[in-house]
């Protein structure tokens, strides 16, 4: 089944820095997703990018997606310590079963 | 607020006894997921209910039973649960199946 794999498993960053985490999955998707976990809570929705989009902004995230490697990344700038959480991908794919699909995770710490 | 709650936040039952998980949802959604996290192992969907129908049921065990009496209402009925059941049990709604969904903190089980 398709699945996506974040990059790194997780990352520990001065606060100020730049954060990037990368998702790879395995076939045709109609969008991928990102999504933020605290520990042990709920998971919330930060940014969707479709198929036929390749970058995408929502205040310091940026999102890239290439398909053709099937692969996207997450870019956290200015990281702030209120960002330390588990940062998930998600994809829906583009055929058959549309439910999304999720990651393990990148563990993400900012030091103050 | 994510606009989806979940109650109790924590449980511990014991493998004869019998417990529900309860999920509600005040965005007006029309689909509405249940999901197991375990320690390190990606988000695994159990169930799917769309239009209060299940549409999705990932070979859960029959221990787990699933219940939509409404569109924004979703329990998941617990029986002769193992160890190996203890996890962090999310429960999530969308507008539309395989676009942005929105998560409640979830239920940490423990099963003893």
């Amino acid at each position: 089944s398709q699945q996506g794999e974040e990059d790194p498993q997780a990352l520990s960053i001065q606060e100020g820095e730049n954060a990037t985490m990368n998702c790879s999955y395995k076939t045709s998707i109609n969008n991928l997703q990102w999504y933020r976990q605290n520990s042990g809570r709920g998971l919330v929705h930060l940014i969707l990018i479709r198929s036929n989009e390749r970058e995408k902004h929502s205040g310091r995230l940026r999102v890239t997606l290439d398909t053709s490697k099937k692969s996207s990344s997450l870019l956290i700038t200015a990281s702030r310590a209120a960002d330390t959480a588990s940062y998930f991908c998600a994809t829906d794919a583009s055929f058959g079963n549309e439910k999304l699909t999720f990651g393990t995770g990148t563990r993400l710490t900012i030091i103050p | 607020e994510t606009g989806v709650t979940q109650t109790p936040r924590h449980l511990v039952m014991g493998m004869t006894n019998k417990k529900s998980l309860k999920c509600e949802q005040h965005l007006g959604h029309n689909a509405m997921y249940w999901y197991k996290q375990s320690a390190k192992k990606p988000l695994e969907l159990m169930f799917v209910y769309s239009l209060e129908e299940r549409v999705e049921n990932n070979s859960v065990p029959s221990r787990f039973s699933p219940e939509c009496p409404n569109s924004s209402h979703l329990f998941l009925h617990l029986h002769t649960l193992q160890p190996e059941d203890s996890a962090l049990y999310l429960c999530a709604s969308s507008q539309i199946e395989g676009l942005e969904q929105y998560f409640g903190p979830g239920t940490r089980l423990t099963v003893t």
